[in-house]
């Protein structure tokens, strides 16, 4: 089983619209949680991180159910230039490593 | 403010050749990640490391690929003997500890000919 799995869509959206990616992970003592966002042939930059108490930062959401172990990334009102591959990142705490999951790719459509 | 650097940013080689991979990270960050990133696929880990050690190498392929970073200069990523299998963007990225955001460099891609 892979430490971090991503719906690979590809989600199609109109803009304006809502969407959600959903992202579960394998090891219950994961320490760490983060989005990111790779634009093709770019390098992955930061987008937020997850926190228990989930946490907001515009028109993103990002959530952590550690029960059902899983993490969550809305994005509101959906810009065209957030077309890109979301990844979600998990850091287990028991190594240094942190594992990606193959991405979820977003086009909004004018 | 520079993020984190990596040089070159294209690297040709035949095969058989070495290709040295070059990394400085963000100011104030100690930790350095190596990331390979094959055509349609997603970023697997290769090696991570401290200033003049290797805290973790299990991601790197057992033969011909070594990584470095020195207590002084760059990190480097140094592959031998090259073959076409190795082409592929190679990311480094940095961060302020094990558990911190990692930041990415731009990536060097590696074409093997």
């Amino acid at each position: 089983r892979k430490e971090v799995e991503q719906d690979p869509g590809p989600f199609n959206v109109p803009e304006g619209a809502t969407v959600a990616f959903n992202c579960t992970y394998s090891n219950s003592a994961s320490q760490s949680f983060f989005w990111y966002r790779q634009d093709c042939r770019k390098e992955p930059k930061l987008l937020m991180s997850v926190y228990s108490s989930g946490n907001e930062d515009g028109r993103f959401t990002a959530q952590l159910n550690r029960a059902s172990q899983y993490i969550s990334l809305l994005i509101r009102d959906s810009k065209l230039s957030d077309s890109a591959t979301y990844l979600c990142v998990v850091n287990l705490g028991t190594g240094n490593q942190f594992y990606f999951g193959t991405g979820t790719s977003l086009t909004v459509i004018p | 403010n520079a993020g984190v650097m990596q040089n070159p940013r294209h690297l040709v080689r035949r095969r058989g050749q070495e290709a040295r991979l070059r990394c400085s990270p963000m100011k104030g960050h100690s930790h350095v990640y190596w990331y390979r990133q094959l055509p349609e696929e997603g970023l697997k880990f290769m090696v991570y490391l401290q200033k003049e050690n290797i805290i973790d190498e299990s991601g790197m392929p057992k033969e011909r690929f070594s990584a470095e970073f020195p207590k002084e200069g760059p990190s480097i990523l140094r592959i031998q003997q090259v073959v076409r299998g190795d082409s592929a963007a190679y990311f480094c990225a940095s961060s302020q500890g094990p558990s911190y955001e990692q930041y990415f460099g731009p990536g060097t891609r590696l074409t093997v000919t």
